[in-house]
């Protein structure tokens, strides 16, 4: 079955420093994605960035991009100059492409950025 | 309003109690989910509807009941919760068949606290 792992339960950066969350995952198939998540406190859960297992190309978003791994199954996401409206919870997760629905998900890590 | 509306955002109620949860989006798309997220765990999806019709049900206790009536609305009827059914209940809408390959909209969630 597959699984994701986001090792770091909570960090905490100072504002305009680099951060580096991390995100494994265990599956045998060759064909899917993966998201990462952001859930600011009592607020909606919004995606930060997606990647194609098929694209050797890390997906960037502005301050955001990620570290993708195949072969290691590492999805690590980097956020480069912190801002305060960084702090919330970040998930990783997994879908295959043809999974009807079903993303797997990882337990989050919260993230504080401090002034 | 736009995006994806949750009510009510807060609830208490005994175990004997019957309660619905509701959500309503305004994106226009056909995927409708109900997820359950507690703390430190990862995100547990409960209920999708496609179009309408229930396409995936993870072994949920009966206890939850899920209504779609057209895709801009869908409900979570509870009744007889356990206080471990405690947590914060989310919704999410997708265009259908969309989970793995597009992008979740998530409401603010219902936090439920079962006494």
């Amino acid at each position: 079955a597959q699984t994701v792992t986001q090792s770091q339960p909570e960090m905490s950066v100072q504002e305009a420093e680099t951060v580096t969350l991390s995100c494994t995952y265990d599956t045998s198939e060759s064909n899917y994605y993966l998201f990462w998540y952001k859930q600011p406190p009592s607020r909606q859960m919004i995606l930060v960035i997606r990647q194609e297992a098929y694209k050797q190309q890390n997906a960037t978003e502005n301050r955001f991009s990620v570290n993708f791994q195949k072969a290691a199954k590492s999805f690590s996401l980097k956020i480069s100059d912190s801002q305060l409206g960084d702090t919330a919870m970040y998930f990783c997760a997994f879908g295959e492409a043809d999974s009807n629905y079903q993303l797997i998900w990882g337990a989050g890590t919260k993230l504080i950025i401090k002034p | 309003e736009t995006g994806v509306t949750q009510t009510p955002r807060h609830l208490v109620m005994g175990m004997t109690n019957k309660k619905s949860l509701k959500c309503e989006q305004h994106l226009g798309h056909n995927a409708m989910y109900w997820y359950k997220q507690s703390a430190k765990k990862p995100l547990e999806l409960m209920f999708v509807y496609s179009l309408e019709e229930r396409v995936e049900n993870n072994s949920v206790p009966s206890r939850f009941s899920p209504e779609c009536p057209n895709s801009s609305h869908l409900f979570l009827h509870l009744h007889t919760l356990q206080p471990e059914d405690s947590a914060l209940y989310l919704c999410a809408s997708s265009h259908a068949g969309g989970e793995a390959t597009g992008e979740l909209f998530f409401g603010e969630g219902s936090r439920l606290t079962v006494l």
